[in-house]
């Protein structure tokens, strides 16, 4: 158990929909990012929020966008459903920590076991 | 972006130990190398990182080259359920932020 919560844990939309995913990070985490991983991939790097904003993005359009909210949950909001975005999407929470001449240390993963979308 | 190389997939008996090997050449030298693994239908989990000298926790061990151009994780004794996808990561570093990103991954099956 990573105290990492996503829902809903399967969901079905049809070309052109929108669709909300949550995910409750761990407590006392301050950093959420969000991956998407197609059958047989690794998981890709869409964002990640730090502290409400966004801090880095991976090669993903803006109609992928997130949110962080004040206890550090976060939404991944997809428009426009297009089939490829079927995929497994991931959540996980860390404690980034500021380091001194080396920036903004992500820190260990914590993974939730993902919300599974199909999109036809 | 540093770039990683692992095998596809590698195979194992049970209880025998498990070398799965990386290449990152073009690792900085502050970066650290960080393994994860993700089992069967589950988010990945952490294994062990490390940035120089070998390190050692409960899961594994990791010893990293002396020029650090390359990395092993260390299954002493695999078990079945050691069978998952590892990923060797070293981070993404963008605008001063450090973010994982993963690669493909080596499949490791272990066989009874």
């Amino acid at each position: 158990e990573t105290g990492v919560t996503q829902s809903p844990t399967h969901l079905i939309k049809t070309r052109g929909q929108q669709v909300t995913l949550r995910c409750s990070s761990q407590s006392g985490h301050n950093t959420v990012s969000w991956y998407q991983q197609a059958l047989g991939q690794g998981p890709q790097f869409i964002f990640q929020y730090y502290r409400e904003e966004e801090n880095g993005r991976g090669n993903f359009p803006p109609r992928f966008s997130g949110l962080q909210f004040p206890n550090y949950s976060s939404e991944l909001n997809v428009n426009a459903l297009e089939l490829d975005d079927s995929a497994l999407y991931l959540c996980a929470s860390s404690l980034a920590v500021g380091l001194a001449g080396y920036g903004l240390n992500t820190g260990e993963l914590f993974f939730g076991e993902g919300s599974r979308l199909t999109v036809l | 972006d540093a770039k990683t190389t692992q095998p596809n997939s590698m195979e194992s008996n049970e209880e025998e130990p498990v070398h799965l090997p990386c290449n990152h050449s073009t690792i900085s030298g502050t970066d650290y190398i960080h393994w994860y693994r993700q089992l069967p239908s589950q988010g990945p989990e952490y294994v062990i990182h490390g940035l120089t000298s070998n390190v050692n926790n409960r899961m594994a061990s990791l010893a990293i080259a002396e020029d650090r151009k390359s990395s092993t994780l260390i299954l002493h004794r695999a078990t079945l359920r050691d069978a998952a996808v590892y990923y060797c990561i070293p981070p993404d570093v963008q605008g001063g932020s450090e973010k994982l990103v993963f690669g493909k991954g080596t499949k490791l099956t272990v066989n009874p």
